[in-house]
């Protein structure tokens, strides 16, 4: 069945720093990739999305390439804030009708000041 | 605001006690979900509905009932809650070309 790995955490950096969160998928066909992210105390949101191979997410800063030759869907972010500390969520959607979204186990960010 | 609304949002039960997770939605969406959290395991389905009158099983459905009472609303029960059903329940809804929107949380902890 279809699956994502992210890269466990928690990861932690300074202001500014820049931040790369791996995400790998194993799907037949041509998912839907997405990130989410999940701020202390609430539910997920939707962070960016891509559709089909090649595509390039972004949002607020943050961005993730939809890559079919790696099976991949890397998150980054050039410079990141205090504010950007979370849990982040990669997760797909399948190529058939079904809306269900597999997500991975998330990946803790922490940036200090 | 439009979203998804979750009651209680923090809950203790003892083993054997039963409770009822409410959800509703006011986005005009079909499909609704029931997802838990925990730690280390991101978030696994419970339940979903795709429309109104059907619901079907995720992952990890065992210990755990559903009503979808009608478009809006989609509650999820557990009848004799155990220790292992301690978690972070989440529910969700999606439209065709719409993501997944989530409420904010059930805290559960069962002792």
């Amino acid at each position: 069945g279809d699956s994502v790995t992210q890269m466990e955490g928690p990861v932690t950096l300074s202001e500014e720093a820049f931040l790369t969160i791996n995400c790998t998928y194993t799907a037949t066909g041509y998912p839907s990739l997405f990130w989410y992210v999940q701020y202390p105390g609430e539910g997920l949101q939707l962070l960016l999305k891509a559709t089909k191979a090649d595509d390039k997410g972004s949002n607020k800063g943050f961005e993730a390439t939809y890559r079919k030759e790696t099976t991949s869907f890397h998150l980054e972010k050039g410079s990141v804030q205090v504010s950007d500390s979370a849990v982040y969520f990669c997760a797909l959607k399948g190529q058939g009708g079904s809306e269900k979204l597999v997500f991975g186990k998330g990946t803790k960010l922490t940036v200090n000041p | 605001n439009a979203g998804v609304t979750q009651t209680p949002k923090f809950q203790v039960l003892k083993t054997g006690q039963s409770m009822t997770l409410q959800c509703a939605q006011d986005m005009n969406h079909n499909s609704m979900y029931w997802y838990r959290q925990d730690p280390g395991m991101g978030l696994r389905l419970i339940y979903y509905s795709a429309s109104e009158g059907t619901t079907d099983k995720g992952e990890v459905p065992n210990g755990y009932n559903v009503s979808r009472l009608n478009k809006r609303e989609f509650s999820l029960r557990l009848e004799s809650a155990a220790p292992s059903q301690t978690s972070v329940y989440f529910c969700a809804s999606s439209g065709p070309n719409s993501p997944l929107h989530f409420g904010n949380g059930t805290r559960l902890t069962v002792t």
